[in-house]
């Protein structure tokens, strides 16, 4: 059954530390992976997206990794802000399947405190 | 470029009554999906249209339906709606052809059932 797993369910950390976030899938074959950023109450907001082939990809503060062989992924946060408070969603695309089939995890939710 | 739109932003109804929810697609965008997040749960499938037509819809009763109008925009009607309808009913749009990004989230409609 395809799959997405996030851990931690839930991070707090202080102001200006780094993060990373974990994403397990059993998605397989997929087209791409990709991380979103949901703060309270709106919608989610792509921060970055990669197919099978790559292995990083940033955006700004932001850096995701990608492990085919071993099916993880990685969202880094690097000098946390207090805006960087929010859900945050890995979801995955498996291929040749159009956009019904995005496998969403259930997030987690990072609380960056001062 | 306008992104997806969303309305009501929020709205309140009691159980049995009708709730009518609203989206624009990003222009260009011919497929609309439409997704339910109750509070502190995943984002939870619930009906892709592209071209006017319904293409698929998650596990939901009869209830939900939508539909999608020439210009592409959608609407999404909860009939008899019941305490557990309340959530956050997100809307996204993409190109049919597209296969990596452009799949876009709008901000969501709260939907409270008292």
């Amino acid at each position: 059954k395809n799959q997405v797993e996030q851990s931690p369910q839930s991070l707090i950390i202080l102001e200006g530390k780094n993060c990373t976030l974990q994403c397990n899938y059993t998605v397989s074959p997929f087209s791409n992976l990709r991380w979103y950023k949901q703060d309270t109450g709106r919608g989610p907001v792509s921060l970055t997206i990669m197919t099978f082939s790559e292995n990083t990809k940033s955006n700004g503060r932001y850096t995701a990794t990608l492990d085919a062989d071993t099916k993880q992924s990685s969202l880094h946060i690097t000098a946390s802000q207090l805006s960087d408070s929010a859900s945050y969603i890995c979801v995955v695309t498996p291929v040749n399947q159009a956009g019904t089939a995005l496998i969403f995890g259930k997030g987690t939710t990072l609380s960056v405190s001062s | 470029e306008a992104g997806v739109t969303q309305s009501p932003t929020h709205l309140i109804k009691t159980r049995g009554q009708q709730a009518t929810l609203r989206c624009s697609p990003i222009s260009g965008h011919t497929s609309v999906y439409w997704y339910q997040q109750a509070l502190g749960l995943g984002l939870q499938f619930l009906l892709w249209y592209d071209e006017g037509e319904e293409r698929n819809r998650g596990n939901f009763p009869p209830r939900f339906s939508g539909r999608q109008f020439p210009n592409y925009s959608s609407e999404l009607n909860v009939n008899a709606l019941e305490l557990e309808d309340s959530a956050l009913y997100l809307c996204a749009s993409s190109s049919r052809f597209s296969r990596v990004g452009g799949y876009t989230f709008g901000s969501g409609t709260r939907l409270t059932v008292v």
